[in-house]
């Protein structure tokens, strides 16, 4: 079974306008951690956010939120007043158990979702 | 502060040769992995280090596939021999500490095996 499933492969949205990115994950772990990683044309993986799932507020970073539903076990990202620039693919990621203990560190990514943003 | 550094950033080499794929990750950090993304299977996990030490290279595909990190600044992913479907784009990432939860991503290195 897929750890991080992102069910749309490619989506538009308008210039200026807010849009949402779907993401959903599968674990057992009681302590796990939830990426967006942004990859642009030119290739290189840009940290976006990050939601703990102790965290009891949605994490923000400027224009991007992280709709975080843990009973749904959702991790949606939206992107509020798109620019052109961020068009891109955009990837979701977790990272299970714990942060302290260093014993487990990778991330499992989901096959992410193109965005293109209108003029 | 220099991001993590990859190299070569482009790699093309024919099947049968030995390619050997290089990072340093950011300084201070000690924990490093490696990623091979292509279009049918995404982004995965093929090793990572902690304090130089292999902890999980379940990703790793076959034996032709080898990965070290001799020291804490650097870490080289070697494909021998190369085939086809090795054909990729290879990231290297380091992470600060095992209380902190980004990883920095290199710019990844292309690799096409003829």
């Amino acid at each position: 079974a897929q750890k991080i499933t992102q069910t749309q492969p490619g989506m538009f949205v308008q210039e200026k306008e807010a849009v949402t990115l779907d993401c959903t994950y599968d674990t057992s772990d009681q302590s796990y951690g939830l990426f967006w990683y942004k990859q642009p044309s030119s290739g290189e993986m840009i940290f976006l956010i990050y939601q703990g799932s102790y965290d009891e507020q949605n994490a923000t970073e400027g224009r991007y939120s992280l709709n975080f539903q843990k009973a749904r076990k959702s991790a949606n990202l939206v992107i509020s007043a798109s620019q052109l620039g961020d068009s891109a693919m955009y990837f979701c990621a977790m990272r299970e158990g714990p942060f302290y203990g260093g014993s487990q560190g990778n991330l499992i990514f989901g096959k992410g979702t193109k965005l293109s943003v209108k003029p | 502060d220099a991001g993590v550094i990859q190299s070569p950033r482009h790699e093309v080499t024919e099947m049968g040769q030995e390619v050997t794929l290089r990072c340093k990750p950011i300084s201070g950090h000690n924990s490093l992995f490696w990623y091979r993304q292509t279009m049918m299977r995404g982004l995965e996990l093929l090793i990572y280090f902690n304090n130089n030490v292999p902890i999980d290279d379940s990703g790793m595909p076959e034996d032709r596939f080898s990965a070290k990190m001799p020291n804490a600044s650097f870490s080289t992913l070697k494909i021998q021999p190369s085939e086809p479907r090795d054909s990729a784009v290879y990231f290297c990432a380091s992470r600060g500490s095992a209380l902190s939860y980004e990883q920095y991503f290199g710019p990844g290195t292309r690799l096409t095996v003829t």
